[in-house]
């Protein structure tokens, strides 16, 4: 069974902080990943994707990517309450096309 | 359309009655998916058509379940004999290419009586 792992929080930082997100996956054929961030009541949206290992910034986001380990993260810089929501990490499943995506970390980031 | 369009927003049903939910990929993208979460959890993979190939419909849950997809573009998903555990919202994706960044739509919530 491939499987996206994610701790399921909920995760507290306070505002000003760096909220860091973690994910492990369990194919090794998946070359994709990609975090989603979704509002209560909302449908996912892409913060970020990343293909190659190490690190990809992107404002006050960075993905992380270590292949080896199969491990993807997220890096919040300056967290903000605005940053308050649950990010879903998703792998994608070989070369068959689909995402398969962890069940998501709550994060909450505290004024 | 500029973003992936559902339809209806909301949907309530009885128990027993069939259901079709419609969605509107981004006009171009050769790849449709469809997921359902259900309330707190994550996204559940149901199935997905990439161009003029077979749909992977690995994830449906039961045979109640179909979707098609009509001319590379709108696609509706079927569930016969609503059941309770059905309730959800399904939410539907399109990705310019097989892979790629997938764009959501705004959902479906189902609620079965």
């Amino acid at each position: 069974q491939k499987e996206v792992e994610q701790n399921s929080g909920p995760l507290s930082v306070p505002e000003g902080a760096i909220a860091s997100l973690n994910c492990t996956y369990s194919d090794r054929g998946s070359q994709s990943f990609f975090w989603y961030r979704q509002y209560s009541g909302k449908s996912p949206e892409l913060i970020m994707f990343i293909y190659s290992n190490g690190d990809k910034e992107d404002g006050r986001f960075t993905a992380q990517l270590n292949k080896a380990s199969q491990y993807v993260s997220l890096l919040i810089r300056d967290s903000q309450p605005s940053d308050s929501a649950t990010y879903l990490c998703a792998a994608e499943r070989g070369s068959q096309g689909n995402l398969i995506f962890g069940k998501g970390t709550k994060l909450s980031v505290k004024p | 359309g500029a973003g992936v369009s559902q339809s209806p927003s909301n949907k309530v049903t009885e128990k027993g009655k069939d259901v079709e939910l419609r969605c509107d990929p981004i006009s171009g993208h050769t790849a449709l998916y469809w997921y359902r979460q259900s309330l707190g959890q994550g996204l559940e993979f149901l199935i997905y058509f990439q161009g003029n190939s077979a749909p992977d419909k690995s994830g449906l849950p039961s045979d109640r379940f179909s979707a098609e997809r009509t001319g590379g573009s709108v696609s509706t998903l079927t569930i016969q004999r609503t059941q309770q555990e059905d309730s959800a919202v399904y939410l539907c994706a399109s990705s310019l290419l097989a892979g790629g960044t997938q764009y959501f739509g705004p959902g479906t919530r189902l609620t079965v009586l």
